[in-house]
């Protein structure tokens, strides 16, 4: 079993649209949890960490479930602009950073 | 303007031809790591360094070997390339891995590596 698990998509879905993205993860140890996202060819970036109660940033939310070992980013109002891939990372021990394969989005107009 | 930079960006080259990518960041940052991503497997780290001259392996060292004499730089060196090594290669700095508060991992641009 994969330390993180995401499924790969792509997800396609019209601007406007309200998409979600889940990512499991193995190490029930894990302490911190994160969104990159990364564009065709290019370096990811940090999109938004995922703290325990959940946390918003305009239109992106972000959701744990620990009981469960899940992440879960939501994007509303879909812009072209969000099409990318959506890395899940997991902080499972000291030094260690494991990323998910990633969900490739793709918002149409 | 705070970034890592990588080089060469692209490299084509042979099999045994030792090489070495370079990375640089001006933020300052303790730690710095090297990943490689190949399709279907994601990022995978090669080696990190949590400060100057302290180094360690991650999870597929084999094949790489890395040295950190200044906390600026984190060379990534190919003694013997083999084709099993072309993929695209990141660099990575941060202040801290193991603060989640407030946590940013900086990746430098690429390189993309061929090795015939």
């Amino acid at each position: 079993r994969k330390e993180v698990e995401q499924d790969p998509g792509p997800f396609n879905v019209p601007e406007g649209a309200t998409v979600a993205f889940n990512c499991t993860y193995s190490n029930s140890a894990s302490q911190s949890f994160f969104w990159y996202r990364q564009d065709c060819r290019k370096e990811p970036k940090l999109l938004m960490s995922v703290y325990s109660s959940g946390n918003e940033d305009g239109r992106f939310t972000a959701q744990l479930n620990r009981a469960s070992q899940y992440i879960s980013l939501l994007i509303r109002d879909s812009k072209l602009s969000d099409s990318a891939t959506y890395l899940c990372v997991v902080n499972p021990s000291f030094q260690k950073l494991v990323f998910g394969t990633g969900t490739r989005l793709l918002v149409s107009p | 303007e705070a970034q890592v930079t990588q080089n060469p960006r692209y490299l084509i080259t042979v099999t045994g031809k030792k090489l070495t990518v370079t990375c640089s960041q001006n933020m300052n940052h303790e730690y710095m790591s090297w990943y490689r991503q190949d399709p279907g497997l994601g990022l995978r780290q090669i080696y990190y360094s949590m400060n100057v001259e302290v180094t360690d392996k991650g999870d597929v060292p084999e094949g790489y070997k890395v040295s950190r004499k200044e906390k600026r730089n984190f060379p990534l060196i190919l003694e013997s390339p083999s084709p099993n090594q072309t993929s695209l290669y990141f660099c990575a700095s941060s202040h801290r891995l193991w603060n989640s508060n407030g946590y940013t991992q900086y990746f430098g641009p690429g390189t993309r590596l061929t090795v015939l």
